[in-house]
Protein backbone atom coordinates (compact mmCIF):
# COMPACT_ATOMS: atom_id res chain seq x y z
CA UNK A 1 0.00 0.00 0.00
CA UNK A 2 1.16 3.65 -1.16
CA UNK A 3 2.25 6.07 1.76
CA UNK A 4 0.73 9.10 1.63
CA UNK A 5 1.61 12.30 2.72
CA UNK A 6 -0.38 15.87 3.16
CA UNK A 7 -0.41 18.91 4.96
CA UNK A 8 -1.63 18.67 8.72
CA UNK A 9 -3.52 22.13 8.10
CA UNK A 10 -4.65 24.60 5.84
CA UNK A 11 -6.88 27.63 5.88
CA UNK A 12 -8.68 29.90 3.61
CA UNK A 13 -11.85 32.46 3.30
CA UNK A 14 -15.17 31.65 2.10
CA UNK A 15 -15.38 32.24 -1.65
CA UNK A 16 -11.87 30.67 -2.72
CA UNK A 17 -10.47 27.94 -4.65
CA UNK A 18 -8.42 25.39 -2.23
CA UNK A 19 -5.58 22.89 -3.15
CA UNK A 20 -4.38 20.02 -1.24
CA UNK A 21 -2.06 18.38 -2.80
CA UNK A 22 -0.93 14.92 -1.66
CA UNK A 23 2.54 13.09 -2.51
CA UNK A 24 2.35 9.36 -3.10
CA UNK A 25 6.19 8.35 -4.47
CA UNK A 26 5.67 4.40 -4.09
CA UNK A 27 2.11 4.25 -6.25
CA UNK A 28 2.10 1.30 -7.91
CA UNK A 29 1.19 0.53 -11.46
CA UNK A 30 -2.64 -0.60 -10.63
CA UNK A 31 -3.87 2.39 -7.94
CA UNK A 32 -6.38 4.69 -7.90
CA UNK A 33 -6.49 7.58 -5.83
CA UNK A 34 -9.05 8.66 -4.15
CA UNK A 35 -10.16 11.54 -2.00
CA UNK A 36 -12.57 11.37 1.32
CA UNK A 37 -13.99 14.23 3.18
CA UNK A 38 -15.08 13.61 6.86
CA UNK A 39 -16.45 16.33 9.27
CA UNK A 40 -16.95 15.39 12.73
CA UNK A 41 -18.59 12.47 14.27
CA UNK A 42 -18.89 11.25 10.78
CA UNK A 43 -17.76 8.97 8.63
CA UNK A 44 -15.82 9.77 5.54
CA UNK A 45 -17.64 10.59 2.27
CA UNK A 46 -16.52 9.67 -0.91
CA UNK A 47 -15.01 12.84 -2.89
CA UNK A 48 -13.23 11.99 -5.99
CA UNK A 49 -11.41 9.50 -7.32
CA UNK A 50 -8.79 8.84 -10.56
CA UNK A 51 -6.11 7.58 -12.18
CA UNK A 52 -4.24 10.13 -14.26
CA UNK A 53 -4.72 13.28 -15.87
CA UNK A 54 -7.56 15.49 -14.46
CA UNK A 55 -11.07 14.24 -13.13
CA UNK A 56 -13.84 16.67 -12.49
CA UNK A 57 -16.78 16.26 -10.74
CA UNK A 58 -19.90 18.69 -9.13
CA UNK A 59 -18.19 19.30 -6.27
CA UNK A 60 -14.33 18.69 -7.19
CA UNK A 61 -11.32 18.51 -9.44
CA UNK A 62 -8.30 16.20 -9.45
CA UNK A 63 -5.06 16.91 -11.18
CA UNK A 64 -2.95 14.16 -11.42
CA UNK A 65 0.92 14.52 -12.73
CA UNK A 66 2.55 12.15 -15.21
CA UNK A 67 4.45 10.31 -13.46
CA UNK A 68 0.79 9.76 -10.54
CA UNK A 69 3.76 10.69 -7.97
CA UNK A 70 1.35 13.43 -6.29
CA UNK A 71 -2.37 14.60 -6.47
CA UNK A 72 -4.18 17.68 -6.20
CA UNK A 73 -7.15 17.92 -4.46
CA UNK A 74 -9.06 21.20 -5.84
CA UNK A 75 -12.04 22.71 -4.46
CA UNK A 76 -14.07 25.65 -6.30
CA UNK A 77 -15.34 28.75 -4.14
CA UNK A 78 -14.73 26.92 -0.85
CA UNK A 79 -17.71 28.21 1.66
CA UNK A 80 -17.69 27.53 5.78
CA UNK A 81 -19.70 24.02 4.93
CA UNK A 82 -16.05 22.60 3.64
CA UNK A 83 -14.50 22.99 6.89
CA UNK A 84 -13.56 19.00 7.09
CA UNK A 85 -10.74 16.86 6.96
CA UNK A 86 -9.91 15.80 3.59
CA UNK A 87 -8.09 12.59 3.10
CA UNK A 88 -6.02 11.43 0.63
CA UNK A 89 -5.70 7.57 -0.11
CA UNK A 90 -3.92 5.74 -2.53
CA UNK A 91 -4.91 1.61 -3.77
CA UNK A 92 -6.30 -0.80 -6.48
CA UNK A 93 -6.60 -4.08 -5.59
CA UNK A 94 -9.72 -4.99 -5.14
CA UNK A 95 -9.32 -6.46 -1.87
CA UNK A 96 -7.33 -3.60 -0.80
CA UNK A 97 -7.82 -2.59 3.20
CA UNK A 98 -7.73 1.08 3.10
CA UNK A 99 -5.37 2.43 5.12
CA UNK A 100 -5.88 6.30 6.35
CA UNK A 101 -3.04 8.73 6.54
CA UNK A 102 -3.21 11.83 9.22
CA UNK A 103 -5.55 13.77 6.45
CA UNK A 104 -5.32 17.54 5.86
CA UNK A 105 -7.63 19.57 8.45
CA UNK A 106 -9.32 22.50 6.09
CA UNK A 107 -10.95 25.62 8.22
CA UNK A 108 -12.70 28.00 5.89
CA UNK A 109 -12.88 31.44 7.71
CA UNK A 110 -15.75 33.79 6.96
CA UNK B 1 -24.72 6.20 -4.58
CA UNK B 2 -24.39 2.96 -2.25
CA UNK B 3 -25.36 3.26 1.24
CA UNK B 4 -24.01 2.05 4.40
CA UNK B 5 -26.32 2.10 7.51
CA UNK B 6 -24.48 1.52 10.66
CA UNK B 7 -26.18 1.31 14.32
CA UNK B 8 -26.53 2.49 16.87
CA UNK B 9 -25.05 6.17 16.27
CA UNK B 10 -24.22 6.72 19.74
CA UNK B 11 -24.06 4.23 23.21
CA UNK B 12 -23.39 4.67 26.43
CA UNK B 13 -22.67 1.50 28.16
CA UNK B 14 -21.30 0.51 31.68
CA UNK B 15 -17.61 -0.86 32.22
CA UNK B 16 -17.82 -5.02 32.03
CA UNK B 17 -20.77 -5.14 29.32
CA UNK B 18 -20.77 -5.62 25.80
CA UNK B 19 -21.99 -3.41 22.91
CA UNK B 20 -23.05 -4.38 19.49
CA UNK B 21 -22.53 -2.41 16.67
CA UNK B 22 -24.33 -3.20 13.14
CA UNK B 23 -23.23 -2.34 9.68
CA UNK B 24 -25.73 -2.96 7.03
CA UNK B 25 -25.52 -2.23 3.20
CA UNK B 26 -28.33 -1.21 1.43
CA UNK B 27 -29.07 -1.29 -2.15
CA UNK B 28 -25.76 -3.53 -2.76
CA UNK B 29 -23.86 -6.87 -1.84
CA UNK B 30 -20.57 -6.04 0.07
CA UNK B 31 -18.19 -9.18 0.21
CA UNK B 32 -15.65 -7.22 2.09
CA UNK B 33 -16.05 -4.73 5.58
CA UNK B 34 -13.67 -2.78 7.41
CA UNK B 35 -14.02 -1.52 11.12
CA UNK B 36 -11.86 1.24 12.05
CA UNK B 37 -11.77 3.60 15.47
CA UNK B 38 -10.83 6.78 15.64
CA UNK B 39 -9.70 9.11 18.47
CA UNK B 40 -10.80 12.50 18.65
CA UNK B 41 -8.48 14.67 16.72
CA UNK B 42 -6.75 11.29 15.05
CA UNK B 43 -7.34 9.42 11.85
CA UNK B 44 -9.26 6.22 11.11
CA UNK B 45 -7.23 3.13 12.58
CA UNK B 46 -8.37 0.06 10.62
CA UNK B 47 -9.19 -2.75 13.57
CA UNK B 48 -10.09 -6.00 11.06
CA UNK B 49 -11.12 -7.25 7.74
CA UNK B 50 -14.03 -9.53 7.58
CA UNK B 51 -15.39 -11.33 4.18
CA UNK B 52 -18.46 -12.86 4.50
CA UNK B 53 -18.60 -15.98 5.44
CA UNK B 54 -15.60 -16.29 6.43
CA UNK B 55 -13.38 -15.53 10.15
CA UNK B 56 -11.92 -11.97 10.48
CA UNK B 57 -8.47 -10.39 9.80
CA UNK B 58 -7.31 -8.58 12.94
CA UNK B 59 -4.38 -6.00 12.60
CA UNK B 60 -1.93 -5.98 14.71
CA UNK B 61 -2.49 -5.15 17.95
CA UNK B 62 -6.04 -5.37 17.89
CA UNK B 63 -7.25 -7.62 20.72
CA UNK B 64 -9.41 -10.29 18.79
CA UNK B 65 -11.20 -11.81 21.57
CA UNK B 66 -12.44 -8.44 22.78
CA UNK B 67 -13.63 -6.92 19.32
CA UNK B 68 -15.83 -9.97 17.89
CA UNK B 69 -16.78 -9.51 14.49
CA UNK B 70 -19.28 -11.37 12.29
CA UNK B 71 -20.08 -11.48 8.68
CA UNK B 72 -22.88 -13.76 8.35
CA UNK B 73 -23.93 -12.24 5.45
CA UNK B 74 -23.41 -9.99 2.20
CA UNK B 75 -25.26 -7.05 3.62
CA UNK B 76 -25.17 -7.32 7.53
CA UNK B 77 -21.34 -7.05 9.72
CA UNK B 78 -21.68 -6.59 13.34
CA UNK B 79 -18.88 -5.56 15.97
CA UNK B 80 -19.11 -6.59 19.31
CA UNK B 81 -17.04 -5.04 22.25
CA UNK B 82 -16.88 -7.45 24.70
CA UNK B 83 -16.10 -6.40 28.47
CA UNK B 84 -15.89 -2.75 27.64
CA UNK B 85 -13.60 -0.28 29.25
CA UNK B 86 -13.70 3.22 29.21
CA UNK B 87 -10.30 2.70 27.77
CA UNK B 88 -12.66 1.26 24.70
CA UNK B 89 -14.44 4.76 24.16
CA UNK B 90 -14.09 5.96 20.77
CA UNK B 91 -16.09 7.02 17.41
CA UNK B 92 -15.82 3.07 15.57
CA UNK B 93 -16.89 3.54 11.94
CA UNK B 94 -17.79 0.47 9.23
CA UNK B 95 -16.85 0.15 5.40
CA UNK B 96 -18.06 -1.70 2.79
CA UNK B 97 -16.49 -3.17 0.16
CA UNK B 98 -19.14 -3.52 -2.72
CA UNK B 99 -21.00 -3.24 -6.25
CA UNK B 100 -23.20 -0.55 -6.38
CA UNK B 101 -25.62 -0.25 -9.21
CA UNK B 102 -24.87 3.40 -10.00
CA UNK B 103 -21.29 3.94 -8.86
CA UNK B 104 -19.58 0.58 -9.51
CA UNK B 105 -16.68 -1.21 -7.20
CA UNK B 106 -15.55 0.94 -4.01
CA UNK B 107 -16.00 1.43 -0.90
CA UNK B 108 -18.87 3.30 1.14
CA UNK B 109 -18.17 4.17 4.64
CA UNK B 110 -20.97 3.86 7.60
CA UNK B 111 -22.26 6.94 9.88
CA UNK B 112 -19.88 5.89 12.71
CA UNK B 113 -21.00 4.83 16.40
CA UNK B 114 -19.86 7.14 19.43
CA UNK B 115 -19.14 4.56 22.06
CA UNK B 116 -18.93 6.12 25.43
CA UNK B 117 -17.79 3.54 28.12
CA UNK B 118 -18.77 4.46 32.12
Amino acid sequence: LAKTTQPISMDSYEGQEVNITCSHNNIATNDYITWYQQFPSQGPRFIIQGYKTKVKNEVASLFIPADRKSSTLSLPRVSLSDTAVYYCLVGGDRDDKIIFGKGTRLHILP
Amino acid sequence: GAVVSQHPSWVICKSGTSVKIECRSLDFQATTMFWYRQFPKQSLMLMATSNEGSKATYEQGVEKDKFLINHASLTLSTLTVTSAHPEDSSFYICSALGIDRRTGYGYTFGSGTRLTVV
